[in-house]
């Protein structure tokens, strides 16, 4: 079956802006988590979505949103984008959340400028 | 707060070898899991492997396996017969049940595998 896809894999933007990315889940998991990887922070928890509800959140300010849909497809969204939020953004998804395994995406690359 | 702590920034094992890359963690929970993570250039991580706290008998998984020291906090990832395609970065990660969506992960051990 297919994988966890993230779309779009690369995105450059320029600073000020906004930026919308989305994560399908792979068929039939309905848990959807969010994180950031950057070289000098690492892999942060962004948040994490479950039948269209936000159950968790990391410490990102308020520009970072998201929102998780029926068909369990998720989308996060970074407004007003600074040089910092240059980063690689994963999803990851699991049946439910707790004992599953979780599978990531490929990631998306969003670069600042 | 939870933590994870890989030690070794970079490692590297020669073709057929085995090598261990170690990890600790920090936390006041009693149900959680651990993981190992790998990502290669392509940047999808990939579970090696995982542990559950309250199992006492280290998980294995083909030429991966881990030495899990509850008490100790540590959790160590041994590979043998080191492949070419073993070379990637590796990530420990923890996770307690009661905060099920959220990894905390380590910073990544990076493993060089020579011919």
């Amino acid at each position: 079956k297919a994988g966890v896809t993230q779309t779009p894999r690369y995105l450059i933007k320029t600073r000020g802006q906004q930026v919308t990315l989305s994560c399908s889940p792979i068929s039939g998991h309905r848990s959807v988590s969010w994180y950031q990887q950057t070289p000098g922070q690492g892999l942060q928890f962004l948040f994490e979505y479950f039948s269209e509800t936000q159950r968790n959140k990391g410490n990102f300010p308020g520009r970072f949103s998201g929102r998780q849909f029926s068909n369990s497809r998720s989308e996060m969204n970074v407004s007003t984008l600074e040089l910092g939020d240059s980063a690689l953004y994963l999803c990851a998804s699991s049946l439910i959340p707790g004992k599953d395994r979780y599978t990531f995406g490929s990631g998306t690359r969003l670069t600042v400028v | 707060a939870q933590t994870v702590t890989q030690s070794q920034p970079e490692m590297s094992v020669q073709e057929a070898e085995t090598v261990t890359l170690s990890c600790t963690y920090d936390t006041s929970e009693s149900d959680y899991y651990l993981f190992w993570y790998k990502q290669p250039p392509s940047r999808q991580m990939i579970l090696v492997i995982r542990q559950e706290a309250y199992k006492q008998q280290n998980a294995t998984e083909n030429r991966f396996s881990v030495n899990f020291q509850k008490a100790a906090k540590s959790f160590s990832l041994k590979i043998s017969d080191s492949q070419l395609g073993d070379a990637a970065m590796y990530f420990c990660a923890y996770r307690a049940n009661t905060n099920a969506g959220k990894s905390t992960f380590g910073d990544g051990t990076t493993l060089t595998v020579k011919p």
